[in-house]
């Protein structure tokens, strides 16, 4: 059964540094990746997507890396700033069995201090 | 090319009342996937429907909880004589074809029971 987990669980840091999330997940066998942002109360932002075939994506201050051997993945932010202050999901899409369903990380609640 | 649209954004319920979100994936997507998120915790796979099929809702509460998805119309997830544990945020998300394709979120629907 996949399951996926995301460290830290909270993360506080001045503005202005880059700093790195990370996504770990227990089986390998996935077709995709996927980053997300969730503000309080509201709803998904898809960040960004990372084929299995692939080994990175970048969206201008972001970049995503997959390592689907080792069943990990981080974003990384760099120049981080206060707008950045959100929580970061992480989700994976099985290539086996149920292939259709996001099994989610808990997040990474992120704030920028100015 | 509108993107998932959900509604209502806020439901208010009291409790044993029934509660009735819609759906209405991207055009030309029929495929939908329903996903709860409770409070503090990650998102959870409900139900996955394609036009009038009921593919997989291994995540649906046995008891009070029913999904559809009409020829015509959004797709409705309903719950009867709710709870207060029920209240959570449901998201929809639509894709193009099944399985492997990006899934493509609305903004949710927060339900409050009280």
């Amino acid at each position: 059964k996949q399951e996926v987990t995301q460290i830290p669980a909270a993360l506080s840091v001045p503005e202005g540094e880059n700093l790195v999330l990370n996504c770990s997940f227990t089986d390998s066998a996935i077709y995709n990746l996927q980053w997300f942002r969730q503000d309080p109360g509201k709803g998904l932002t898809s960040l960004l997507l990372i084929q299995s075939s692939q080994r990175e994506q970048t969206s201008g201050r972001l970049n995503a890396s997959l390592d689907k051997s080792s069943g990990r993945s981080t974003l990384y932010i760099a120049a981080s700033q206060p707008g950045d202050s959100a929580t970061y999901l992480c989700a994976v899409l099985n290539s086996m069995d149920s292939n259709y369903q996001l099994i989610w990380g808990a997040g990474t609640k992120l704030i920028i201090k100015p | 090319n509108a993107g998932v649209m959900q509604n209502p954004r806020h439901l208010v319920r009291r409790r044993g009342q029934e509660a009735r979100l819609r759906c209405s994936p991207m055009k030309g997507h029929s495929h939908v996937y329903w996903y709860r998120q409770l409070p503090e915790e990650g998102l959870k796979f409900m139900v996955y429907l394609q036009k009038e099929n009921i593919i997989d809702e291994s995540g649906m509460p046995k008891e009070r909880f029913s999904a559809e998805f009409p020829k015509e119309g959004p797709s409705i997830l309903r719950i009867q004589q709710v709870v207060r544990g029920d209240s959570a945020a449901y998201f929809c998300a639509s894709s193009q074809w099944q399985a492997s394709y990006e899934q493509y979120f609305g903004p949710g629907t927060r339900l409050t029971v009280t």
